[in-house]
């Protein structure tokens, strides 16, 4: 069966630091990958979207970036964090075929001081 | 602009009776609908899906209906039992798009 790993799960980083936030899917093959957020008191928020290693779509513009090394492997990253990053982001899977729902992983909670 | 709500934060019921969640929409374009339930401190889980040449999938004791003139999305849960206690999340999206759109969820209670 199918898994999807995020982690950490947790973390806390000041103003200005780097990030790199890692999701790896074990299972299948060639999935579509996605980064979502969720800031306090919003919904999910897509942030980017890969078909393809090395083939990133982002969705809104920000201080974030994701990258995609290999097939099952998608790391979001920012150069510097700013205090409107701090939130929950959901990494999620989808098989390529039309109308397949989205798996999830269990997120990591992200706190900028 | 909020393309899917969920108008009831929260929802308690008894243990063996029927929930019913409910989920409404804006967006004509949107073919395809997704029940989603999330734990504390876990992402959501997927529960079940409808595309829009439907208006009814079941899977267990998990039923979607689909109303697709009054854009209406309902879950149904029966029996309900106290590990079904979470927050249900719907989401939908249109066509070839990526982006799932999600309510703001509702919390269910099944008391014991």
């Amino acid at each position: 069966s199918q898994t999807i790993h995020q982690w950490p799960a947790t973390l806390v980083q000041p103003v200005g630091s780097p990030l790199s936030l890692e999701c790896t899917v074990e299972g299948t093959s060639n999935p579509n990958l996605y980064w979502y957020r969720q800031a306090a008191g919003r919904g999910l928020q897509l942030l980017f979207y890969s078909v393809g290693i090395g083939q990133i779509s982002s969705e809104v513009p920000q201080n974030l970036s994701a990258s995609r090394p290999q097939d099952r492997q998608f790391i979001l990253s920012s150069k510097k964090l700013l205090l409107s990053d701090s939130g929950f982001y959901l990494c999620a899977w989808s098989p390529k075929f039309r109308n397949q729902p989205q798996h999830f992983g269990d997120g990591t909670r992200l706190s900028i001081l | 602009d909020q393309q899917v709500k969920q108008n009831s934060p929260s929802l308690s019921v008894q243990e063996g009776r029927i929930s019913i969640l409910n989920c409404d929409y804006t967006n004509s374009m949107f073919d395809y609908f997704l029940w989603y339930k999330k734990y504390p401190a876990e992402g959501p889980t997927f529960l079940i899906s409808i595309s829009s040449i439907k208006d009814k999938n079941e899977d267990g004791r998990f039923t979607v209906f689909l109303n697709k003139s009054a854009k209406h999305l309902s879950l149904h849960i029966v029996p309900s039992q106290p590990g079904d206690s979470a927050v249900y999340f719907c989401a939908a999206r249109s066509g070839s798009a990526r982006q799932l759109t999600f309510g703001s969820g509702t919390q269910l209670t099944v008391l014991p």
